[in-house]
């Protein structure tokens, strides 16, 4: 079955620790992306990249690192300069069809800081 | 850049009552919309999208129509079930293929 996997789904780290979560996708997209979910809140994009070796800062990128080695996977790594990590990490990929995008989410991974 | 308001909830209804959640846009351009669905604890699902003016996206019986002339894309239901208690999420394409989201609206249907 295609699709997006995110892990670990729930994961504990202290402050001042830096952690990355995982995102891999086998459907063959050329576009993924990082949302960021708060309580009561839309996501927030915090990067996406559109190519392998490529990528662009979204609207809340401080804090946060990617990288992009290969198509089917993106990490996204939360540093300790990030103020507020405790939130749901969402990803996604995507792929241009009729000159539209459309996405496909991942599981989500929730992301606990103390 | 793109943005989209939709209405604040929750929203509480009885089985089989009908629903709307009121979703409207600011864009440049013609983005396509669509409604995602995010069940408790879980990433978000595609429930609908149109591309263009005047189309209508419809799924597991909810529907919503791309209306241009009043920047509006509201999600409709006649008759919702237990199972459809949710969150729901509007979106509008972004100029990067990403998808700008509304704050989402939680929906909670009592037997």
């Amino acid at each position: 079955d295609g699709g997006i996997t995110q892990s670990p789904k729930y994961l504990f780290r202290k402050e001042g620790q830096n952690v990355t979560l995982s995102c891999e996708q086998n459907l063959n997209h050329d576009a993924m992306y990082w949302y960021r979910q708060d309580p009561g809140q839309g996501l927030r994009l915090i990067y996406y990249s559109q190519i392998v070796n490529d990528f662009q800062k979204g609207d809340i990128a401080e804090g946060y690192s990617v990288s992009r080695e290969k198509k089917e996977s993106f990490p996204l790594t939360v540093t300790s300069a990030q103020k507020n990590p405790t939130a749901f990490y969402l990803c996604a990929s995507s792929i241009e069809a009729g000159g539209h995008y459309e996405q496909y989410f991942g599981p989500g991974t929730r992301l606990t800081v103390t | 850049g793109n943005s989209v308001t939709q209405m604040e909830g929750p929203v509480t209804l009885s089985e089989e009552a009908f629903l709307t959640i009121n979703c409207t846009y600011t864009a440049t351009g013609y983005p396509s919309l669509f409604w995602y669905v995010q069940y408790p604890g879980e990433g978000l699902q595609l429930l609908l999208k149109a591309t263009k003016a005047d189309d209508k996206g419809s799924n597991k019986g909810f529907e919503a129509t791309y209306r241009k002339e009043t920047t509006s894309f509201h999600l409709e239901k006649g008759s919702v079930q237990v199972s459809d208690s949710a969150v729901y999420f509007c979106a509008v394409g972004g100029s990067q293929g990403n998808l700008i989201f509304g704050k989402g609206t939680k929906l909670s249907v009592k037997p």
